[in-house]
């Protein structure tokens, strides 16, 4: 069975600062990576994807993450956040046959301070 | 692209009672999934359709829910009889389903589900 740890349930940074939110997982078939971000009271919005390919992968709002399969870890960058940027983001995995559900992990609550 | 829409926003009921919800998926899109969020947890899938068939539900999934896709558009979840464990966050999401590799899911916005 798939799972995702997210290490840090609460991570506090000052704006502009850099920020790495951290991701694991667990699979014995190869997985495909999201990470989604969720304001309140809203639904998750898809931040980037791993599928297949370049290991370093771009999203919106300026974040980035790297797959590293050895380390099974998709950890998730921005190097300069915004007070816009304060919100829950979610790790998530799905693997090859699984219809494509999605196992997420418990979140990280960002929290951007000036 | 209009998104995924679902209805209510919020509901709350008395113990007991019945509730149903409604998601409404992009327009292409042949897959929908239904997901359960409680306060500082993670969504947790309950089960997916691939247009109009019930592909897989989860173990969470008792038989006290019960979810429907005719034809293939919009979706249902029902809940009979709820519980105080029932209360909850229901997220509908949808997804393309043909090609090579996993397409992503687009979220609505939720349903939340109080129990009085």
């Amino acid at each position: 069975a798939q799972s995702v740890t997210q290490l840090d349930s609460q991570v506090p940074v000052f704006e502009e600062a850099p920020v790495e939110l951290r991701c694991n997982y667990s699979s014995s078939v190869s997985v495909y990576l999201f990470w989604y971000v969720q304001y309140p009271n809203q639904g998750l919005q898809l931040l980037l994807k791993y599928l297949s390919g370049s290991t370093l992968v771009k999203g919106i709002n300026g974040f980035e993450a790297e797959f590293n399969k050895s380390q099974t870890s998709f950890h998730l960058r921005k190097p300069s956040v915004h007070i816009s940027d304060t919100a829950e983001y979610f790790c998530a995995v799905s693997f090859t046959g699984g219809g494509n559900k999605l196992t997420f992990g418990t979140g990280t609550q960002l929290k951007v301070e000036l | 692209d209009t998104g995924v829409s679902q209805n209510p926003r919020h509901k709350i009921t008395k113990r007991g009672q019945n509730v149903t919800f409604r998601c409404d998926p992009i327009s292409e899109h042949n897959r929908l999934y239904w997901y359960r969020q409680t306060l500082g947890q993670g969504p947790e899938f309950l089960t997916y359709f691939q247009n109009e068939a019930q592909l897989e539900k989860s173990r969470l999934l008792s038989d006290r829910f019960s979810a429907e896709r005719p034809k293939g558009s919009f979706s249902t979840l029902e809940i009979q009889r709820t519980e105080q464990g029932d209360s909850a966050m229901y997220l509908c999401a949808s997804s393309s389903g043909t090609g090579v590799g996993n397409q992503p899911q687009h979220f609505g916005d939720g349903t939340r589900l109080s129990i009085l």
